[in-house]
């Protein structure tokens, strides 16, 4: 079945460094990429997404590749800040196969932390 | 534009009692929507979803129920609360595009 991969966090930088959070994923078809994220106790806010293949989302300086070739959709950020700190979740739409409704299949959650 | 709100915001509940969470969506019409739980320093476990009044799929077999009364509310259900409840549970709506947008979240401690 389809599943994303995301790399174990937690990550911690430091003010002004790159960020890249790998991301994989495994499906059939040609499924939507996104790139969620969590602030401390609230909800999930869409960061961007990509919909077919050489997408490029970007969103608030953070961009993600859709890359077919490679089965990724890395998210990078050149220069992090400390608002930054938060959980990244990468997902993939399920597409409508078999009585799937179209759901997100998310990855575990990448913890970023940016130091001053 | 689209809002979504869910109610409490936190909550404390003993073991053994019951459970009513809901969720309300502003701002578009017959929306999928969904339920989510995440445990403490853990993902998002999928646990039932709607596709239209009265529709309910569930992901996981479990002491929560679901119902969908209205178009734009969906209500989380227990008759019974166990410790293993607690955690961070989200609502979510999608309407014809695949990104689903996310509410506030329930904060629920089972003591």
């Amino acid at each position: 079945g389809n599943s994303v991969t995301q790399m174990e966090g937690p990550v911690t930088l430091s003010e002004e460094a790159f960020l890249t959070i790998n991301c994989t994923y495994t499906a059939t078809g040609y499924p939507s990429l996104f790139w969620y994220v969590q602030y401390p106790g609230e909800g999930l806010q869409l960061l961007l997404k990509a919909t077919k293949a050489d997408d490029k989302g970007s969103n608030k300086g953070f961009e993600a590749t859709y890359r077919k070739e490679t089965t990724s959709f890395h998210l990078e950020k050149g220069s992090v800040q400390v608002s930054d700190s938060a959980v990244y979740f990468c997902a993939l739409s399920d597409m409508y196969y078999g009585g799937s409704q179209g759901n997100l299949i998310f990855g575990k959650g990448t913890k970023l932390s940016v130091k001053p | 534009s689209q809002t979504i709100h869910q109610w409490p915001a936190t909550l404390v509940q003993p073991v053994g009692s019951p459970l009513s969470l809901e969720c309300t969506v502003e701002g578009t019409s017959n929306p999928n929507l969904y339920w989510y739980r995440q445990a403490a320093g853990r993902g998002l476990q999928l646990l039932f979803y709607s596709v239209g009044i009265g529709q309910i799929s569930s992901e996981v077999p479990q002491n929560l129920s679901a119902s969908r009364p209205q178009d734009r509310q969906f209500i989380l259900s227990s008759k019974k609360l166990l410790l293993s409840d607690s955690g961070f549970y989200l609502c979510a709506w999608r309407v014809t595009s695949y990104e689903q947008y996310f509410g506030p979240g329930t904060r629920l401690t089972v003591t």
